[in-house]
């Protein structure tokens, strides 16, 4: 079972639309992690969210973190060709006995000039 | 990524082969985790390392996988009698003892034949 899923799985938009990709999770997490990562590349940070509402905004990019620290989203504005490459949502849960660290199952945008 | 090196970027080997993979964080880092991730998905979570000890390897296959992390040198991931579904890219990612943040390295990819 995947502990954070993500939808959609692929995103093929043009240049200039506006986008939300989701992460959401049955468990409950201390904080979520949005990375993206490119061809042939490691996942980059783009930010982590740590209170339940939390708002960050990176640019074009806007991350909200649920209430209840269950689910994510990602929304981008006006998005460009450099948007491009897969999302991923990560973190660890704050039921976890161990150091596990979880990724979700990555969203694939594709950003059309 | 910044940092964070991996080698090889690429491996081939024969099935039955020793696979040896590695990696040396950044500066001032002290924990390690290793990932795999397989074509269009996300990363999952292998093992987790700190400098002379292995603090959870629940995520690595109990069998012809090891990794280490010694006092001196990189962490070395080690996969023996390779098998074609050992095909994947291998990340690790660095992180100080403490704080949320993980930094990739740019992969290794490895391809048994």
């Amino acid at each position: 079972t995947q502990l954070l899923e993500q939808s959609p799985q692929f995103l093929s938009i043009q240049e200039g639309e506006n986008l939300t990709v989701y992460c959401n999770s049955s468990s409950v997490f201390s904080s979520l992690q949005w990375y993206r990562q490119e061809p042939g590349e490691g996942p980059v940070l783009l930010v982590t969210v740590v209170t339940g509402g939390e708002v960050k905004k990176l640019k074009r990019l806007t991350f909200q973190f649920g209430d209840a620290r269950k689910d994510s989203s990602l929304h981008i504005t006006a998005a460009q060709p450099g948007d491009t490459g897969l999302y991923l949502c990560a973190g660890a849960p704050s039921s976890n006995t161990g150091n596990q660290f979880y990724f979700g199952t990555g969203t694939s945008l594709t950003v059309i000039p | 990524n910044a940092g964070v090196m991996q080698n090889p970027r690429h491996l081939v080997r024969r099935r039955g082969q020793e696979a040896r993979l590695r990696c040396s964080p950044m500066k001032g880092h002290s924990h390690v985790y290793w990932y795999r991730q397989l074509p269009e998905e996300g990363l999952k979570f292998m093992v987790y390392l700190q400098k002379e000890n292995i603090i959870d390897e629940s995520g690595m296959p109990k069998e012809r996988f090891s990794a280490e992390f010694p006092k001196e040198g990189p962490s070395i991931l080690r996969i023996q009698q390779v098998v074609r579904g050992d095909s994947a890219a291998y990340f690790c990612a660095s992180f100080r003892s403490s704080g949320y943040e993980q930094y990739f390295g740019p992969g290794t990819r490895l391809t048994v034949t």
